[in-house]
């Protein structure tokens, strides 16, 4: 089993609709990374998060320590989000530290 | 300031051949990684380097794979012989001291045939 689980693994939308992106870890963590990767692009850092609630324009996350639960909500979702949304977390302590992957959630919005 | 790069952007080469791939971090980010997805599965650690030291190469699969950063700079992972279960995308990431923040590069996509 993965230290860290993503849910759904792939997802399709409407243009629109309010999407929801979840992630779940078993470790304890110090940092929690949203990334995003479109088709044959590179990885953009999206957030990182270590309590709370971050927003961005359409994208939001949350983060629950205390349930070891984050998500990744895009509101009105439009068809450029289309993309490869990968959860990350930091383990260990201290900021130079790796990172472990989540599977990623494949985001599918069509019009 | 410039992002990081990687190449070459692809490379398909025969099983047991060598391959070199190169990582230009941003200028002044002390700390670079190492990462691999292999198809299907989840983008994995192989290695970290603040400035030319190994901090962490717990992720490196077995000793074909041989990492250095010449003078804290530029990066290169060498796969020396290449086999089939090497394929897969190698992505190198850059983070500055005291900051949790990564910069990604593209990625190399290797496919050993």
């Amino acid at each position: 089993k993965n230290e860290v689980e993503q849910s759904p693994q792939n997802l399709t939308a409407q243009e629109g609709e309010f999407i929801t992106i979840n992630c779940s870890y078993s470790v304890g963590i110090s940092a929690l990374h949203w990334l995003q990767q479109h088709p044959g692009g590179g990885i953009v850092s999206l957030f990182m998060l270590s309590s709370g609630k971050k927003k961005h324009g359409r994208l939001i996350a949350t983060i629950n320590i205390q349930e070891k639960h984050s998500s990744l909500h895009i509101t009105a979702s439009h068809p450029r989000d289309s993309a490869v949304y990968i959860c990350a977390v930091n383990t260990d302590t201290g900021t130079a530290s790796k990172l472990t992957f989540g599977t990623g959630t494949r985001l599918q919005v069509t019009l | 300031e410039a992002g990081v790069t990687q190449f070459p952007s692809h490379s398909v080469i025969e099983k047991g051949q060598t391959v070199t791939l190169r990582c230009d971090p941003i200028s002044g980010h002390d700390n670079l990684y190492w990462y691999r997805r292999v198809m299907g599965k989840e983008i994995k650690f192989l290695l970290h380097f603040v400035k030319e030291s190994k901090q962490d190469e717990s992720g490196m699969p077995n000793n074909r794979f041989l990492a250095e950063r010449t003078g804290g700079t530029y990066s290169t992972l060498k796969v020396q012989p290449a086999e089939l279960e090497d394929s897969g995308v190698y992505f190198c990431a850059s983070s500055k001291e005291g900051f949790y923040g990564y910069t990604f590069g593209s990625g190399t996509r290797l496919t050993v045939v």
